[in-house]
């Protein structure tokens, strides 16, 4: 059964940071690209960042850019989003996603909810 | 950037036929994926590359994609159908980035 399960969300103090985990089973992770998107409360959705399946080319939205990085262990089977500088707006479910050949998001996960309170 | 425009929501009776649409510059030259996502639920992909459809899913849902806008035609719509739908894209034009429409609420009458 293919499954992304992310964990590592909670609340969290406006400017820290946190490491949110995505553990694939199912699969070889490292056949696919990988991707973070995320929606706030009632919001629809945003995409954030994508990893090649090697780990070489990495993409940001500017939201994000500067503050959030993606990363991946392919012996783990894991894809991890370490945010930082983290404010209210951030606040939000993050799923992590499979991505397909073509640009698609085919296998998502059930997501974390990040809040940012003081 | 790149902007993909969906009208917020769209009613049906079930039954009948329900069409989300998808406005974005020359969104015919790109693929086009949708997702369906229920209250308190993950997104789960329903078509890919414009028409294309995975494993599971009815051939009630189909797309089309053409000039400016690309539309995702459900039909005999049923209560399982009411949902928010996104549609998307990879856009490599300025940067390599995914982009996401506002989303359209389907609401069953």
């Amino acid at each position: 059964d293919v499954r992304l399960v992310e964990s590592g969300g909670g609340l969290v103090k406006p400017g820290g940071s946190l490491r949110l985990s995505c553990v694939a089973s199912g699969f070889s992770l490292s056949s696919y690209n990988m991707k973070w998107v995320r929606q706030a409360p009632g919001k629809g959705l945003e995409w954030l960042s994508f990893i090649s399946a090697s780990g070489k080319n990495i993409y940001s939205a500017d939201s994000v850019k500067g503050r959030f990085t993606i990363s991946r262990d392919n012996v783990k089977n894991s894809v991890f989003l370490q945010m930082s500088g983290l404010t209210s707006e951030d606040t939000a479910v993050y799923y992590c996603a499979r991505g397909g050949l073509t640009g698609t998001f085919d296998i998502w996960g059930q997501g974390t909810m990040v809040t940012v309170s003081s | 950037s790149y902007v993909l425009t969906q009208v917020s929501s769209v009613s049906v009776a079930p039954g009948q036929t329900a069409k989300i649409t998808c406005g974005g510059d020359n969104i015919g030259n790109k693929r086009v994926h949708w997702y369906k996502q229920k209250p308190g639920q993950a997104p789960v992909l329903v078509i890919y590359d414009d028409t294309g459809r995975p494993s599971g899913i009815p051939e009630r849902l189909s797309g089309l994609n053409f000039e400016n806008t690309a539309t995702l035609t459900i039909s005999r719509v049923e209560a399982g159908d009411e949902a928010d739908y996104y549609c998307q894209v990879w856009d490599t034009t300025s940067d390599n980035r995914g982009v996401f429409g506002g989303g359209t609420k389907l609401t069953v009458l």
